[in-house]
């Protein structure tokens, strides 16, 4: 299967954590990236590899991975933290990519 | 610092093509893949391919095989995604990204192709 899959929507209060999880068979064998998108602007890479984060994003943002399961875990959500999260990851050939439905983040 | 910059937004009829460009800036340009992604409106994002700037091969998703089309230009530092027979469902926002071995990790701004008769 080629397909991520990810709840369509998640809500968290403000300061609390929030684990937004990514399922697909290819997460076997490959890592996940994460982005982040906020609504009118570009997605921004908040996590990729074993839990690596870009020069930027604040460490409140983390992931695992379990079988086929990636998470991207956000401890002490802000309301800046507020929009849409995909992730992404090589397809079961290996050679292309797919990304998940995306999961919308509501901060309380 | 590095900078993708892609063109302008376009309106095209229903069974033409379009071609975006993006042009990279800050980093050694053949040294990093180039993904090129969609965003239909309130939609998700959608993998469409990718080009090795050094080789110019391709690898497409199998959704595109056969209207995409993914070029380079390396004496200007520029990637092309070219669609063809384009359907109204192909509006979308086109974005350029690059490719740090595995995760996109500098994006354009993006190119809104309008498909309407």
């Amino acid at each position: 299967s080629s397909e991520l899959t990810q709840d369509p929507a998640v809500s968290v209060a403000l300061g609390q954590i929030v684990r937004i999880t990514c399922q697909g068979d290819s997460l076997r064998n490959f890592y996940a990236s994460w982005y982040r998108q906020k609504p009118g602007q570009a997605p921004v890479l908040v996590i990729y590899g074993e839990n690596n984060r870009p020069s930027g994003i604040p460490d409140r943002f983390s992931g695992s991975s379990s079988g086929n399961t990636a998470s991207l875990i956000i401890t002490g959500a802000q309301a800046e933290d507020e929009a849409d999260y995909y992730c992404n990851s090589r397809d079961t050939s290996g050679k292309l990519y797919v990304f998940g439905s995306g999961t919308k983040v509501t901060v309380l | 610092q590095v900078q993708l910059v892609q063109s302008g937004a376009e309106v095209k009829k229903p069974g033409a093509s379009v071609k975006v460009s993006c042009r990279a800036s800050g980093y050694t340009f053949t040294g990093y893949y180039m993904h090129w992604v969609r965003q239909a409106p309130g939609h998700g994002l959608e993998w469409m391919g990718w080009i090795s700037p050094k080789s110019g091969d391709t690898s497409y998703a199998q959704k595109f095989q056969g209207r995409v089309t993914m070029t380079r230009d390396t004496s200007i530092r520029s990637a092309y995604m070219e669609l063809s027979g384009l359907r109204s469902d192909d509006t979308a926002v086109y974005y350029c990204a690059r490719d740090l071995r595995g995760p996109h990790d500098y994006w354009g701004q993006g190119t809104l192709v309008t498909v309407s008769s």
